[in-house]
């Protein structure tokens, strides 16, 4: 049975900081996924992330994949309140057709 | 968005009262998903298709049932809600590679 596990599960910053999420995976998987979501809306595509050693930023988070590890971080620099949300980060076992595994999110609040 | 739509978004029901959701979309996307969303459990997979007619179970499937007679449309079933069917139900579409992409989701309350 595929595990995601996120942490931390919850996490209160102040803007301009920089803080990483940690997702850890259980089994062997090249593809990986985090996305946004917004109170009371729906999930919105970050990254997909699809060898090892991939890494993609967009503004001021990046990601990356040691898929030996089963490790995939989200890295924030400088955060501002905009950013605040709660992440989550997925993975999939045969190329996604039989659907995702979901982390238990991480839920993000920046203070000014 | 890849076009997808869910219905009702809101609605609350009865303890075993039968309730369907409907997922619809436009992209011609292959694959279809259900996942309901409950606090501190993220996103769960319910049933899942791989084309019209074709549906597989997810890991929460009981208490579930799922068809496809169409290629935009997936209609889950509640045969008798019950309160652990309580939940924020999404809808998600895929071509089977890399990412899904989800509905605004369907808020259920059983009482």
């Amino acid at each position: 049975e595929l595990k995601v596990e996120q942490n931390p599960l919850f996490l209160s910053m102040q803007e301009g900081k920089n803080y990483t999420i940690y997702c850890n995976y259980s089994t062997t998987s090249d593809r990986l996924y985090w996305y946004r979501q917004d109170p009371g809306k729906s999930l919105e595509s970050l990254f997909v992330l699809l060898s090892n050693g991939a890494v993609k930023q967009e503004g001021r988070l990046m990601a990356s994949l040691d898929t030996k590890a089963r490790l995939s971080t989200l890295h924030i620099t400088a955060a501002v309140h905009d950013l605040s949300a709660t992440y989550f980060c997925a993975v999939d076992i045969k190329g996604g057709a039989d659907g995702l595994t979901f982390g238990k999110g991480t839920h993000l609040i920046i203070q000014p | 968005d890849a076009g997808i739509t869910q219905s009702p978004r809101h609605k609350v029901t009865e303890t075993g009262t039968p309730v369907t959701l409907r997922c619809h979309q436009t992209e011609n996307h292959r694959y279809m998903y259900w996942y309901r969303q409950d606090p501190g459990h993220g996103l769960r997979l319910i049933h899942y298709s791989y084309g019209v007619k074709d549906t597989d179970k997810g890991e929460v499937s009981d208490g579930y049932s799922v068809s496809r007679s169409k290629t935009e449309d997936f209609l889950l079933t509640l045969e008798s809600a019950t309160s652990s069917q309580t939940s924020v139900y999404f809808c998600a579409t895929g071509t089977g590679g890399f990412e899904q992409y989800f509905g605004p989701g369907t808020r259920l309350t059983v009482t």
